[in-house]
């Protein structure tokens, strides 16, 4: 299976411990895009990353939250020092470029639930 | 400010209808749209993708049109079938594929 694999699919963590969402894009793209999905809201952007580069992180929250795509390996979403309203499902998604020409491919979701 | 808005939010019919799925973004500078399905507690599964360029695209019994002036899409299902049932999302590609997207509409399909 060449899609997007996320781990892990569901994360428990108590307030204050940090969480860390990994993210594998299919295989040959090299932009990846994370999105948050709040109770009962819509998809919002947080980050779009090329290998190595934050090109838009203007959904990202300013604290707490970072996004990483380094050159070998997974994309990780890091949040630290968690509280319950970061509970959610985060997306990742990729596409080969990001001309407008390319869908973009999603992941199942890491379902984070903070107690 | 980019806005995308979905009606119905919510949509039962029974089986065999055709059905019509509303997306209305407020700018209209867009590079293409999306239509997802989602299942509950699953991922996105991408159903069609209209380039700006472009008027309408068809798989299966999807069909789905794309009017960028009045910042509008419809997303036509033929022939509903209760597999059918789940949350279908439109999203616009507002450049550098960063995607805005509407609340969705949640459909059920009763055999």
């Amino acid at each position: 299976n060449a899609g997007v694999m996320q781990n892990p699919r569901h994360l428990v963590r108590r307030r204050g411990q940090e969480a860390r969402l990994r993210c594998s894009p299919v295989k040959g793209h090299s932009h990846v895009y994370w999105y948050r999905q709040l109770p009962e809201e819509g998809l919002k952007f947080m980050v779009y990353l090329q290998k190595e580069n934050i090109i838009d992180e203007s959904g990202m929250p300013k604290e707490r939250f970072s996004a990483e795509f380094p050159k070998e390996g997974p994309s990780i979403l890091r949040i630290q020092q968690v509280v319950r309203g970061d509970s959610a499902a985060y997306f990742c998604a990729s596409s080969p470029n990001d001309r407008g020409f390319y869908e973009q491919y999603f992941g199942p979701g890491t379902r984070l639930t903070v107690t | 400010k980019q806005e995308v808005t979905q009606i119905p939010a919510a949509l039962s019919v029974p089986e065999g209808e055709n059905l019509v799925l509303n997306c209305s973004f407020t700018d209209s500078a867009i590079y293409n749209l999306q239509w997802f399905r989602q299942d509950p507690g699953k991922g996105l599964t991408s159903l069609l993708l209209i380039q700006s360029s472009q008027r309408e695209q068809t798989s299966g019994r999807l069909n789905a049109s794309l009017d960028k002036s009045s910042g509008r899409s419809t997303l036509y299902i033929a022939a509903s079938q209760p597999g059918d049932s789940a949350t279908y999302l439109c999203a616009v590609n507002t450049g550098f594929q960063k995607l805005v997207f509407g609340t969705g509409t949640r459909l059920l399909v009763s055999p």
